[in-house]
């Protein structure tokens, strides 16, 4: 079982408020990753980090910002929600094998905003 | 630009029956292809995948196979039972990047008691 930890798993907010999705793994892996589920079930690539200090920007333009200050911590923040926000986004995270790691996924933060 | 097509988005199958999943990617360069098996309320698992210099790949009742030719792999799953039932990703690696990929838009297994 993946050691890959999301929080909170539910969160109902207002606009404009600023939020943090938090996401911890105790694996050591160097790369982690943010993805964005929409209801129709597609990820799409938010962020992701191949190391401390390291972030980069996905595929999917976001509002959201993330850090890596810590290899076993990766969380994403957004300085003022919106409902077009409303979405699950999936913390992952892999080995450092080129093209050959599995992802290990949390268990999703799904947010709603009002 | 480049991507993954899946289908079906939903199928349904009695117990006891097979369910076949494909997918098309357009990377030359994808080398791996892994599946994703995704719950209710969880996040995705890997269940299976494959590399590209293997042609199928089975492991018990689910089974994989690749066409690099044709860019195609699809998803076999036989003897179905209900805790099958779940929506399940195909994704094809990217490049040289490394552990990035392209996700199919998933389809959604339901198996029928």
């Amino acid at each position: 079982e993946a050691d890959i930890y999301q929080t909170p798993r539910y969160l109902v907010i207002g606009t404009g408020k600023k939020i943090t999705l938090e996401c911890s793994q105790t694996m050591g892996h160097d790369k982690m990753y943010w993805y964005q589920q929409d209801p129709g079930m597609e990820l799409h690539l938010i962020h992701y980090s191949y190391g401390v200090n390291s972030t980069e920007k996905g595929d999917l333009s976001s509002e959201s910002t993330v850090s890596r200050i810590r290899t076993e911590h990766f969380p994403l923040t957004l300085e003022s929600a919106r409902p077009s926000h409303t979405s699950q986004y999936l913390c992952a995270s892999s080995e450092p094998r080129a093209n050959t790691g599995e992802l290990f996924f949390g268990e999703g933060s799904r947010l709603t905003v009002l | 630009g480049e991507n993954v097509e899946q289908h079906p988005s939903t199928l349904s199958v009695q117990e006891g029956d097979s369910a076949v999943i494909k997918c098309t990617y357009s990377d030359s360069a994808s080398n791996y292809f892994p599946w994703y098996k995704q719950e209710l309320g969880k996040g995705p698992q890997l269940i299976i995948d494959i590399r590209s210099n293997v042609g199928e790949k089975k492991d018990q009742r689910i089974a994989v196979t690749l066409n690099k030719t044709a860019k195609h792999f699809s998803l076999h799953i036989t003897e179905t039972q209900p805790e099958d039932s779940a929506v399940y990703f195909c994704a094809a690696s990217r490049g040289i990047t490394g552990n990035q990929f392209y996700f199919g838009t998933g389809t959604s297994l339901t198996v029928i008691p």
